[in-house]
């Protein structure tokens, strides 16, 4: 158990919808990363929020956005969905007692119908 | 501009069989070298952090080596349950604490 907690882990949606995914950080930890995984491809780095403020931006679509709350819990919001947004979508967190390694959630499995 | 390399994409080994999978790495400044363990439709699993050329580290049948290049993880006696893609980053000390991936390598243990 790394310690970082994501919910939902299975979501259904259809296209057009708006999902919110929820991630706990490890006790301690200042910072989340959000990154996205699509079947049998590598690990796509979105955005990243230290502390509440936002950090780093990667490959994140417009349709996608993010926020650290005070409780250094985040969520990742994602609208107007498209079949192929359908993937694993996974949080990390460090910092803290972590020091600068990331420990990974379990994921949240999106598809899209 | 950083870049990390993973070969081989693929390894089939039978159970026993010792090997390494190789990661090779280029940034301006390391500020770690980082390996972990994923299964399908999981999370990926941290295993070691190195953070300079020289250091070791060790757990179980997996042991971690690091020099300026490159880092290597040697598998001494796979079993079937080590099967999984094993995934190295880097971290630059200019990154902001973000990694830069390796595409993995694939390692399949046939008993």
């Amino acid at each position: 158990d790394s310690g970082v907690t994501q919910t939902p882990k299975h979501l259904i949606t259809a296209t057009g919808q708006r999902v919110t995914l929820r991630c706990s950080p490890r006790s301690g930890d200042l910072s989340v990363y959000w990154y996205q995984q699509s079947l049998d491809q590598g690990l796509q780095f979105l955005i990243q929020y230290y502390n509440g403020e936002e950090r780093a931006k990667g490959n994140i679509l417009e349709r996608f956005s993010a926020q650290q709350f005070p409780d250094l819990h985040s969520e990742l919001n994602l609208s107007s969905l498209e079949l192929g947004d359908s993937a694993l979508y996974f949080c990390a967190s460090t910092g803290g007692t972590s020091g600068n390694t990331i420990y990974f959630g379990e994921g949240s499995w999106l598809t899209v119908v | 501009e950083d870049q990390v390399t993973q070969s081989p994409e693929a390894l089939r080994l039978q159970e026993g069989e010792s090997s390494s999978l190789n990661c090779s790495y280029t940034v301006s400044g390391l500020r770690g070298l980082f390996w972990y363990r994923q299964d399908p439709g999981k999370g990926p699993e941290f295993l070691f952090t190195l953070y300079s050329a020289g250091e070791e580290k060790e757990k179980e049948r997996l042991k971690a080596t690091l020099t300026k290049k490159e880092s290597f993880l040697h598998i001494t006696a796979p079993k079937p349950e080590d099967s999984a893609t094993y995934l190295c980053a880097v971290q630059d000390m200019d990154s902001n604490y973000q990694l830069i991936w390796g595409a993995g390598t694939k390692l399949i243990i046939k008993p």
